[in-house]
């Protein structure tokens, strides 16, 4: 079964530690991104990659890190400079250019207490 | 800057009865407008989409309408089930180049009463 595979689905961390949320996909597709939701606030790109070893900052980069190692393979870590790590992060693939829906992962609910 | 917006935080309607559900744009160099639905801590799921070069685009009992001299798109569902209520996420895109990337609205809560 082809498809896109966060995990966990629920992770809680102490604040202060930087945290890594997995995502995979073996939909053979070149473009990975991830969102974030926020109640209220719909879905707001933090980053995404186009292309194996290369990634490009989305609308809300600050305090988050990642790293395109694989075409598999997006992973997102939640440093300690994100000021509000708490929301549901959405990973999501596509086959650029972005003309075409994008399968997204089940999400994570990230709480940082 | 929200450039894709969705007024409407919640609707609800009664089984059997149409559901509009409306979106906002305001970058005209958006060429590409998708519906996506969405339930409690799941992601979204592909509904249907739209190519700025036409103005509507049906799909069983979802068809979305695009005015483009509004900036206006809007997803009708007819007949609604109770299993269509979930959160509505309107999305567009810029086609092309390395920059290409999905910008989404607040979303729709949508309730649909047996």
């Amino acid at each position: 079964d082809g498809g896109i595979t966060q995990s966990p689905k629920y992770l809680f961390r102490k604040e202060g530690q930087n945290v890594t949320l997995s995502c995979e996909q073996n939909l053979n597709h070149d473009a990975m991104y991830w969102y974030r939701q926020d109640p209220g606030q719909g879905l707001r790109l933090i980053y995404y990659s186009q292309i194996v070893n290369d990634f490009q900052k989305g609308d809300i980069a600050e305090g988050y890190s990642v790293s395109r190692e694989k075409k598999e393979s997006f992973p997102l870590t939640v440093t300690s400079a994100q000021k509000n790590p708490t929301a549901f992060y959405l990973c999501a693939s596509s086959i650029p250019p972005l003309n075409t829906e994008a399968f997204f992962g089940q999400g994570t609910r990230l709480t940082v207490v | 800057d929200q450039q894709v917006k969705q007024n409407s935080p919640s609707l609800s309607v009664q089984e059997g009865r149409i559901s509009i559900l409306n979106c906002d744009y305001t970058n005209s160099m958006f060429d590409y407008f998708l519906w996506y639905k969405k339930y409690p801590a799941e992601g979204p799921t592909f509904l249907i989409s739209i190519s700025s070069i036409k103005d509507k685009n049906e799909d069983g009992r979802f068809t979305v309408f695009l005015n483009k001299s509004a900036k206006h798109l809007s997803l009708h569902i007819v007949p609604s089930q109770p299993g269509d209520s979930a959160v509505y996420f309107c999305a567009a895109s810029q086609g092309g180049g390395a920059t290409n990337k999905l910008i989404f609205g607040t979303g729709t809560l949508l309730a649909v009463q047996p």
